[in-house]
């Protein structure tokens, strides 16, 4: 059975830096494209970024409202995902899921088709 | 970025009727290579994470019940429920995954009328 648990939510101020972790069991970690997906509270969902497997060389693309403050990582000995945020604001509280990517040929041609989600972790963002 | 706009923003239907999600895309997500369009439904219950329900804009994601249905292609797009069912109360979401950013709708909120 697919598992994906997030971690490392919580209460941090404006400016502040939070890493978050996904612990992934149930499936090969090391050759699953992942992905995060943030929801604010009441509101839908947007795209945070997407970490390639190692063997498709392990790039991440990030949606602009974080490119250059977040960075996805993986570590593949632990099946673990990480998404490290800094200068945090205010407008980055949201529950963040970790997800996987859909197989290859579902995904193509960008491998952006999310698939199991895990339950989330809440990151509030305040003074 | 593809803009993703669903309509309405809520439906109350009856149990037993028929529910219909329409989402449209600001450009085409047909993947001429494989000619798939890459449009997928999710359904969000109170409290929970998303869950994929069809793909490719028609496919059902195993598990998923017949009443679900996907249809469209191009720009324009419809998720039906043929027979609304007590817990299929949720917000539904469409999503392009054709290009980066991935994008998705607003959210359709589904309620029992």
């Amino acid at each position: 059975e697919v598992q994906l648990v997030e971690s490392g939510g919580g209460l941090v101020e404006p400016g502040g830096s939070l890493r978050l972790s996904c612990a992934a069991s149930g499936f090969t970690f090391s050759v699953t494209w992942m992905s995060w997906v943030r929801q604010a509270p009441g509101k839908g969902l947007e795209w945070v970024g997407r970490m390639k497997s190692n063997p498709s060389g392990a790039t991440a693309d990030y949606g602009a409202p974080v490119k250059g403050r977040f960075t996805i990582s993986r570590d593949d000995s632990k099946n673990t995902l990480y998404l490290q945020m800094n200068s945090l604001k205010v407008e980055d509280t949201a529950v963040y899921y970790c997800t996987t990517i859909a197989p290859w040929e579902i995904s193509q041609p960008a491998g952006l088709l999310t698939y199991f989600w895990g339950q989330g972790t809440l990151v509030t963002v305040s003074s | 970025d593809i803009v993703m706009t669903q309509s309405p923003d809520s439906l109350a239907v009856s149990l037993g009727e028929r529910a219909t999600i329409n989402c449209k895309s600001s450009q085409s997500v047909l993947y001429s290579s494989n000619s798939k369009n890459n449009l997928a439904w999710f359904q969000q219950k109170p409290g929970q994470p998303p869950k994929l329900l069809i793909y490719w804009a028609s496919t059902r994601e195993s598990g998923v019940p017949d009443r679900f249905s996907g249809s469209g292609s191009g720009t324009d797009f419809t998720l039906t429920i043929s027979s609304l069912q007590a817990e299929d109360v949720a917000v539904y979401y469409c999503q392009q995954y054709y290009s980066t950013p991935q994008t998705f709708g607003q959210g359709t909120k589904l309620e029992i009328k």
